[in-house]
């Protein structure tokens, strides 16, 4: 069956850290993936898009990184801090999709000061 | 320019009630997305309308109905109202062309009692 996992668990990073997010995915071609961000009580709000012929997209301190091959993709947040704690989402477009997007559960993150 | 906008932002009704929750997409977005997103549950898609033409459809009860008009605003309706349709609902408006990002408006809250 066709699915997206994220880490399910809250993932606890101490502040200044790197925090490594991971997206994967099955029997899906994705055209793009997508990350977004979401705080309690409050939309997701878009972070990066990646299309499926690129490596790696930067944003300031965010890196996205995507492998087909793999069927994967991370999330990087260098010199974390307090206030990235959220829920990150992510969200794959898939070629044959009739532009739906599909989304990943996602993955509180927790930076500790 | 203006973002998503949803009316109301919090709604208590009664099992069995039926209730209508409105979105209003950015100027110049013609898609508008319904999601709905429950406690731990990831954001689970509904319906997507385009153009005032309903494009995708998500596995959802026929309980579950939208619209939107030709000002691209959106409306979607739950009738027969359910205790597990205790949610927060949110919409998404974009250009709709499978390459955009999608902006989310603030949700509205939905307690059924």
């Amino acid at each position: 069956s066709q699915k997206i996992e994220q880490n399910s668990e809250a993932l606890n990073i101490q502040e200044g850290k790197t925090a490594t997010l991971t997206c994967n995915y099955t029997n899906y071609s994705p055209a793009y993936l997508q990350w977004y961000r979401q705080d309690p009580g409050r939309g997701p709000v878009f972070l990066l898009l990646i299309r499926e012929n690129e490596k790696e997209k930067r944003k300031e301190r965010l890196k996205v990184t995507f492998d087909t091959t793999l069927k994967q993709s991370l999330f990087h947040i260098t010199a974390s801090q307090p206030a990235d704690s959220a829920t990150y989402l992510c969200a794959l477009l898939l070629m044959d999709s009739n532009y739906q997007l599909i989304w990943g559960a996602g993955t509180k993150l927790i930076i500790k000061p | 320019k203006a973002g998503v906008t949803q009316t109301p932002r919090y709604l208590i009704k009664t099992r069995g009630q039926q209730v209508t929750l409105s979105c209003s997409p950015i100027s110049g977005h013609r898609s508008v997305s319904w999601y709905q997103q429950t406690p731990g549950q990831g954001l689970q898609f509904l319906f997507e309308y385009f153009s005032e033409t309903q494009r995708n459809k998500g596995n959802f009860p026929g309980r579950f109905s939208g619209r939107q008009f030709s000002n691209s605003r959106s409306e979607m309706n739950v009738s027969t109202l359910e205790l597990g349709d205790s949610a927060l609902y949110l919409c998404a408006s974009s250009l709709g062309t499978g390459t955009d990002t999608q902006y989310f408006g603030p949700g509205t809250r939905l307690t059924v009692l």
